[in-house]
């Protein structure tokens, strides 16, 4: 129950094509879903985030889909660069207050943007 | 603004060996500190946390252990390193959203 759904493993997007990451969870409890941006090598970056209160978050080429009935969540990479080439994890958690959560990650997605 | 300081960024270490990795934070108080790992190709996973000084709590039982000494300082040790210990250590910090450091790549030969 406690488990986030990621799909797919790997994908690769022509430049300017659409990227689209798919999740999925179980628990009824998680509140906040963040996305993050790992580059070979570094840390994960926070990416975009959501709460379940609104359908969709965007933030310039990165968008947030949400549907709650379905316990789904995606992320729409528009324009597709090939400095977006990176994996990219889904998370979510039970928003506990400030600072007191531990997030439950997907196992990533390696994304390939080719020119 | 808050930083996030971890070292040594790569580390080669025979089988058996103790192991040190440390991290501290600047510009928050009293956040919540975290150790992940990360093994090749694959996804993360929570090895420790801690809620203040002194507070660690276990989510893998393993030969890694974590202590912090100070409000701002997280530190990963191991006594005997394992041929898994192999990978990427990542530590992060929260007071509301997860922020991950530069990471450390361990290689255990």
């Amino acid at each position: 129950q406690q488990q986030v759904k990621q799909s797919p493993q790997s994908l690769i997007v022509q430049k300017g094509g659409i990227s689209i990451i798919n999740c999925a969870y179980e628990n009824t409890a998680f509140d906040y879903f963040p996305w993050y941006q790992q580059f070979p090598g570094k840390g994960p970056a926070l990416l975009i985030a959501i709460r379940p209160d609104v359908s969709e978050k965007k933030e310039g080429r990165f968008t947030i889909s949400f549907n709650k009935s379905a316990k789904q969540f995606s992320l729409h990479i528009m324009d597709s660069q090939p400095g977006d080439s990176a994996t990219y994890f889904c998370a979510a958690t039970p928003y506990s207050g400030a600072g007191s959560y531990q997030l439950t990650f997907g196992k990533g997605t390696k994304l390939s943007v080719i020119p | 603004s808050q930083t996030i300081h971890q070292w040594p960024a790569t580390l080669v270490q025979p089988v058996g060996s103790p192991l040190s990795l440390e991290c501290t934070v600047e510009g928050t108080s009293n956040p919540n500190l975290y150790w992940y790992r990360q093994a090749a190709g694959r996804g993360l996973q929570l090895l420790f946390y801690s809620v203040g000084i002194g507070q660690i709590s276990s989510e893998v039982p393993q030969n890694l252990s974590a202590s912090r000494p100070q409000d701002r300082q997280f530190i990963l040790s191991s006594k005997k390193l394992l041929l898994s210990d192999s990978g990427f250590y990542l530590c992060a910090w929260s007071t509301g959203e997860l922020f991950f450091g530069e990471g450390s790549r361990l290689t255990v030969l």
